[in-house]
């Protein structure tokens, strides 16, 4: 696609539901990425795909989060039993190279704010 | 592990020059990133330093020194729209970013 693309743009639930968050990365671009970003914060990194490989989830922050990317193309983070303090803005970011060579550019999605009450 | 410090707040007013100060401490490097931020919506890329200089692209410059774990954004002839967060941010990997200074130009 043109750009990157998330979805759903906002999410609301409730505490102890599953949530499913969606990137729609630029296409051709082999690293995706994701990030958790509080409001006021800068973007805090989960973990990241370089195609269907997940080389790095040490910043997801518990076992209740969890992404895929099975196709090396579109990527989802789901949240299990939610709490409060999951709400946030989940941003999804895509570049051209793998990671490790890189302009440090990155391509980032609007987000997907999700509320947990 | 990586951190990365930058002032939380910088005010200019229109027109001047402006410096936002970047130090890290990281594990590995590969470059310096500097990503812009206009009220909540995406980061957009602003530049890359993967050697030590100077790198200009219109009115924004970014620097790296690398043997001072040190970097820099100058913006220049501030406009309005110019307001917004920056963030500076470490490509070891993965980016890794800071938590972003917020700039106000006023008229």
């Amino acid at each position: 696609g043109a750009g990157v693309s998330q979805s759903p743009r906002y999410k609301v639930t409730k505490r102890g539901q599953d949530v499913t968050l969606r990137c729609d990365p630029i296409s051709s671009h082999a690293t995706l990425y994701w990030y958790q970003q509080a409001l006021g914060q800068g973007p805090e990194f989960l973990t990241y795909f370089n195609y269907e490989a997940q080389p790095d989830k040490s910043g997801l922050p518990s076992d209740r989060f969890s992404a895929e990317r099975p196709e090396g193309s579109i990527s989802t983070l789901t949240i299990q039993r939610t709490e409060q303090r999951d709400s946030a803005m989940y941003r999804c970011a895509s570049s051209r190279e793998g990671a490790g060579s890189s302009t440090g550019e990155l391509f980032f999605g609007e987000g997907s704010r999700l509320t947990v009450l | 592990g990586q951190s990365l410090e930058q002032p939380s707040e910088v005010t200019a007013v229109e027109g001047a020059i402006v410096q936002i100060n970047c130090t890290y401490q990281t594990s590995g490097f590969y470059g310096l990133s500097w990503y812009q931020q206009h009220d909540g919506g995406a980061p957009t890329f602003l530049s890359y330093n993967a050697l030590d200089g100077l790198e200009e692209t219109g009115r924004f410059s970014s620097f790296l020194s690398r043997s001072d774990s040190y970097g820099y954004l100058l913006l220049q002839e501030l406009q309005m729209k110019d307001s917004a967060s920056y963030f500076c941010a470490v490509m070891w990997g993965k980016l890794i970013f800071g938590q972003g200074t917020e700039l106000s130009v006023k008229p």
